[in-house]
């Protein structure tokens, strides 16, 4: 079963747009939850991360909003850039050894 | 700069050959992982390991066995490829603890005929 969940699976947006990622989970142990960002031909590379003690984490254009209760969270690119088009992976980890990904979400941003 | 190197880039192999993926860190990190990836799924833990001469079953061990025979060198083993494995295969490394950082490789494309 898929313990981490995102939508849409792709996602187009003009230049300059805020563009909107979404992952939940399942496992309520989860508390660190890193996006990682892939572009074509390229292994992923740690964009964002955010623990569960947190409601938001910003770093520049990138932000993520944490609902613990709901067990959901989102990543908000502002200002987005054609350079940002690239498949964004929410993924989780409980203090364990391996991290849980979603199926990613393909960004595209037109100029 | 954290490097996870992977070899070869990219494969052919024959349904029933034997195939040897290897990923060298230069990180001195524990925690070695090999994950595939393949549309519709995002990236799947196939093996990891904690250090050397650990191994461990991730969520999808069926097929694959993983040799880590020193902190900087983790390699996939398929003793007997099927075309179900062609997929794109990712070596990552990371500080033990888990909630840190992992840093990938740029992946192989293995293709089974």
């Amino acid at each position: 079963q898929q313990q981490v969940r995102q939508s849409p699976q792709s996602l187009t947006v003009w230049e300059g747009e805020t563009a909107i990622l979404n992952c939940s989970y399942e496992d309520s142990t989860f508390n660190y939850f890193p996006w990682y960002q892939q572009f074509p031909g390229e292994g992923p590379a740690l964009l964002i991360s955010i623990r569960s003690v947190s409601d938001k984490k910003e770093d520049g254009r990138f932000t993520i909003f944490f609902n613990k209760r709901e067990k959901k969270l989102s990543l908000h690119i502002t200002d987005s850039q054609p350079g940002d088009s690239a498949t964004y992976f929410c993924a989780a980890n409980n203090m364990g050894y391996k991290l849980t990904f979603g199926t990613g979400t393909s960004l595209l941003v037109d100029p | 700069e954290a490097a996870v190197t992977q070899s070869p880039r990219n494969k052919v192999a024959v349904t029933g050959g034997k195939v040897t993926l290897s990923c060298n860190q230069t990180n001195n990190h524990n925690n070695m992982y090999w994950y595939r990836q393949d549309t519709g799924h995002g990236l799947r833990l196939i093996h990891y390991s904690y250090g050397a001469g650990s191994t461990e079953k991730g969520d999808i061990p069926d097929g694959y066995k993983a040799s880590r025979p020193s902190q900087e060198n983790f390699s996939l083993i398929l003793e007997l490829a099927t075309p179900s494995q062609t997929s794109v295969y990712f070596c990552a490394s990371g500080d033990a603890g888990g909630n840190t950082e992992v840093f990938f490789g740029k992946g192989t494309r293995l293709t089974v005929v």
